[in-house]
């Protein structure tokens, strides 16, 4: 069974830290790896990684794949407010449906 | 249109009323899919349409779901008879597919569907 696992589910830091979400993905079929920011309406996407390794960065938001490992990290520095969310990673598996495996979410609170 | 739309963004039934919601998705997107999200989870594929064809509907809990996409554009899921353990949010999602960044799904605000 295809399975996407996110750490912590929830985490409660201090605006102006830094912190690292976690994700590692057991599937049959890896195509690429999505991570997207959930609030109260539609997730936005935010990076797509694939096993070339290559590390995207947006701002203060950067992320990384782990082909041997099988996992991937988002990383926010310098956290605002703003950034409290869920944040969702999701598999997308090679195939006809390209359709993604997400895991349960990591909620995120920023205390100013 | 400018993004994913999905009408109703509130919808609740009694047990056992059918329901039909629509998705609106980006225009020349031929991908377009359906989940379901569990309060506290991630969300969960329910179908896939490639234009007007239902390449994958595996994630259906039941024959009550059904889903279409006739002219290869709006799609509505319609739920039969609905049950308590229906109430979700039913997010929409579509993309350009065939591969690389074609694959990014954009997602819809989604549907809270709460079945008293």
């Amino acid at each position: 069974e295809d399975k996407v696992v996110q750490s912590p589910l929830s985490l409660v830091v201090h605006e102006g830290d830094t912190v690292t979400l976690n994700c590692s993905y057991e599937v049959t079929n890896f195509r690429s790896l999505l991570w997207y920011k959930q609030e109260k309406k539609a997730p936005t996407f935010l990076f797509m990684l694939t096993s070339s390794g290559i590390e995207k960065k947006s701002g203060r938001l950067s992320s990384i794949l782990d082909k041997k490992e099988l996992s991937s990290i988002l990383n926010i520095t310098a956290t605002q407010t703003g950034d409290s969310a869920i944040y969702l990673c999701a598999v997308v598996l090679g195939g006809a449906a390209q359709k993604l495996v997400f895991g349960q979410g990591t909620r995120l609170t920023i205390n100013p | 249109g400018a993004g994913v739309s999905q009408s109703p963004r509130y919808k609740v039934a009694k047990r056992g009323q059918d329901v039909a919601l629509r998705c609106d998705p980006i225009s020349g997107h031929v991908s377009l899919f359906w989940y379901q999200q569990a309060l506290g989870q991630g969300p969960e594929f329910l179908t896939y349409f490639q234009n007007e064809a239902q390449l994958d509907k595996s994630g259906l809990p039941s024959d009550r779901f059904f889903a279409e996409r006739p002219e290869g554009s709006v799609s509505t899921l319609k739920i039969q008879r609905t049950q308590q353990e229906d109430s979700a949010v039913y997010l929409c999602a579509s993309s350009l597919g065939y591969g690389g960044g074609r694959d990014i799904q954009y997602f819809g605000a989604g549907t809270r569907l709460s079945v008293l």
